[in-house]
């Protein structure tokens, strides 16, 4: 089984949906639970961390953590056109290491 | 100004060459990383360093050598180089190696091996 899976997508919507994106993960030693947007041809940029589970909004954005079924999500609400992009799931654990998934491309349509 | 920044941007060679890239980060953070980033998205930490010492080493073939001339520089040199190393390589940055630690990405460095 691998370490963190992520379903790659890619994912479109029209502009004003709801955005949900998943990762499971099986290492029981994750400390905190990310996502990064990666913008085409940028570097990954933090968008949302927590550490424990249950939700954390910031604006549109919400990260949901279930620690008992190893699960996250990120919901984006009322999605817009610059919010196209890639968004990766990412855990921290150990010397400052991170695990990403493999990112879901997601597509927001005027 | 560039917070993490990393030259070239692109970089075409021909297999067996050796080639560097060299990262830059002025944030005065202690830790510095090299990631890869293969075709398919998949982004995967390669090397660490902290205060210019090695703290991470990935399974990575021995033809990747980085290279820390001051906490705020860390270079990858890349010897005999093969068709799967095309990826794009990211540099981060954070403040300390340990406990969290909000990672800096660079723009990347986009390597095609010929």
């Amino acid at each position: 089984q691998k370490e963190v899976e992520q379903d790659p997508g890619p994912l479109s919507v029209p502009e004003g949906a709801i955005v949900s994106l998943n990762c499971t993960y099986s290492n029981s030693a994750f400390q905190y639970f990310m996502w990064y947007r990666q913008y085409s041809r940028k570097g990954p940029e933090l968008l949302m961390y927590t550490y424990s589970s249950g939700n954390k909004e910031d604006g549109r954005f919400t990260a949901q953590v279930d620690k008992s079924s190893k699960y996250i999500s990120l919901f984006i609400r009322d999605s817009q056109p610059s919010d196209s992009a890639t968004y990766l799931c990412a855990f921290f654990y150990g010397n400052n290491r991170l695990a990403f998934g493999k990112g879901n491309q997601v597509v927001v349509i005027p | 100004d560039t917070a993490v920044s990393q030259t070239p941007k692109y970089l075409v060679t021909q297999m067996g060459n050796d080639k560097s890239i060299k990262c830059e980060q002025n944030l005065g953070h202690d830790t510095m990383y090299w990631y890869k980033q293969d075709s398919k998205k998949f982004l995967k930490i390669m090397f660490s360093y902290n205060n210019k010492e090695l703290i991470i080493n990935e399974t990575v073939p021995n033809r990747f050598s980085p290279k820390s001339p001051d906490k705020a520089h860390l270079n990858l040199h890349i010897n005999s180089l093969e068709l799967g190393d095309s990826a794009v390589y990211f540099c981060a940055s954070s403040q300390a190696p340990s406990g969290y630690n909000e990672q800096f990405f660079g723009p990347g460095t986009r390597l095609t091996v010929l």
